[in-house]
């Protein structure tokens, strides 16, 4: 049963407009999370992170948010440009890393 | 700072063999992590070394393992390869170890098992 599920297996947003990345995960008793954006043939590279301790992240264009009640996790990027065009995988800790199985995300023109 | 290297970048192998592929840290990093990305399972944890000892373990089978080097380099061994091993490989360095700081990834190494 996956622990982290990211329920969009792909998100088109325009240029400019804000992009909305969801993550839901199944433990309370994760404590650190984390977004990574992967392009093809790269690994993926790490975005941002918030721990449990936090509701809110920002940096730059890119924000995380969480919702512990709903066990939720978000990634906000505004305003998207065609350059944030990847897979974005979120990420939870408890010792180890589980990894969501991604969101296309493409940003248009 | 030259970035997370592996090798190799492609690899072909037959059921039954087995494979070490390599990966070299970013200078300075003294933990590596493992992964194996697939389609059907996404980005999996393998194991995590630092200073040569492994700190963390994900839920693979015996036939996984690896082993960390002085220098910090590190390989992982996959023996009597099955056909779902086919997969890209990745690992990734952090500065002062565990997986909560910033990663870097390398390529990866593209495993394919016939």
């Amino acid at each position: 049963d996956q622990q982290v599920k990211q329920n969009s297996p792909s998100l088109s947003v325009q240029e400019g407009r804000i992009s909305i990345l969801n993550c839901d995960y199944t433990n309370s008793m994760f404590d650190y999370f984390l977004w990574y954006k992967k392009y093809p043939a790269e690994g993926p590279t790490f975005l941002i992170s918030i721990s449990s301790i936090k509701d809110k992240n920002e940096d730059g264009r890119f924000t995380v948010f969480l919702n512990k009640s709903a066990k939720h996790l978000s990634l906000h990027i505004v305003p998207s440009q065609p350059g944030d065009s990847a897979v974005y995988f979120c990420a939870v800790s408890q010792g180890n890393l589980i990894f969501g199985k991604g969101t296309k995300l493409s940003v248009k023109p | 700072k030259a970035g997370v290297t592996q090798t190799p970048r492609y690899l072909i192998k037959t059921r039954g063999q087995q494979v070490t592929l390599s990966c070299s840290p970013i200078s300075g990093h003294r933990s590596v992590s493992w992964y194996q990305q697939t389609p059907g399972q996404g980005l999996q944890f393998l194991f995590e070394y630092f200073s040569e000892t492994q700190r963390n373990k994900g839920n693979f089978p015996g036939r996984f393992s690896g082993r960390q080097f002085s220098n910090s380099r590190s390989e992982m061994n996959v023996s009597t390869l099955e056909l779902g091993d086919s997969a890209l490989y990745l690992c990734a360095s952090t500065p002062s170890g565990g997986l909560f700081g910033t990663q870097y990834f390398g390529p990866g190494t593209r495993l394919t098992v016939l």
